[in-house]
């Protein structure tokens, strides 16, 4: 069974471009959760999805940031016009619902965002 | 909000020596508990998890870690490190909600 795969691993970015990360859960899981590592500090929740719903977004800045999850592929987690300030790591987990009463996520390797 | 303490961000510690990597946390209803480590290049692993019972657990790799209510604290512990545990510790809390709050993660240099 394949863990959480995450692509690409490293992407670099110009200020103003559009940064597309992907996330494909392990097989079986129908909820995904993506957070954010800025440098020297603590991974930050961002969102939580299932297939085709967005459930929790309290952690998604308000502007530039999306996040889906459809029905078929991978969750992707877009932004646009990225800014200096996005840089950082990304990093996806996922849960399978016997498991999500007891929050045990398993998190992929991280996108690292690189902005120039 | 809830946050989530880790004093030590660099540990550098010859091999066989012991560890231990302080977490607190602040939130006073019923919490679950988790540490995950990082080896370089790889994905946040799980090391162990409390939700409830006997608050001394065992993980994988000879970890083990301590809740102690009073305190707030969630000590990661092993008796005698290998260079293979280099890697970045992080505690992890969740209070109910699907989503994990974490520290900010402490790095581990075992020197052979």
């Amino acid at each position: 069974n394949a863990g959480v795969m995450q692509n690409p691993r490293h992407l670099v970015r110009r200020r103003g471009q559009e940064a597309r990360l992907r996330c494909s859960p392990m097989k079986g899981h129908s909820h995904v959760y993506w957070y954010r590592q800025l440098p020297e500090e603590g991974l930050k929740f961002m969102v939580y999805l299932q297939k085709e719903n967005i459930i929790d977004e309290s952690g998604m800045p308000k502007e530039r940031f999306s996040a889906e999850f459809p029905k078929e592929g991978p969750s992707i987690l877009r932004i646009q016009q990225v800014v200096r300030g996005d840089s950082a790591a990304y990093f996806c987990a996922s849960s399978p619902m016997a498991e999500l009463a007891k929050n045990i996520q398993y998190f992929g390797a991280g996108t690292r965002l690189s902005v120039l | 909000a809830q946050s989530v303490s880790q004093h030590n961000h660099h540990v550098i510690l010859s091999e066989a020596a012991s560890l231990e990597l302080g977490c607190n946390y602040s939130y006073g209803g019923t919490v679950n508990l988790f540490w995950y480590v990082q080896y370089p290049g790889q994905h946040l692993q799980l090391l162990l998890k409390y939700f409830s019972g006997d608050p001394l657990v065992k993980g994988i790799k000879g970890f083990e870690a301590e809740f102690i209510k009073s305190k707030f604290s969630f000590n990661l512990r092993k008796p005698s490190v290998q260079w293979s545990d280099t890697a970045e510790y992080f505690c992890a809390v969740n209070t109910g909600f699907q989503k994990l709050v974490f520290g900010t993660g402490t790095r581990l240099l075992v020197s052979p």
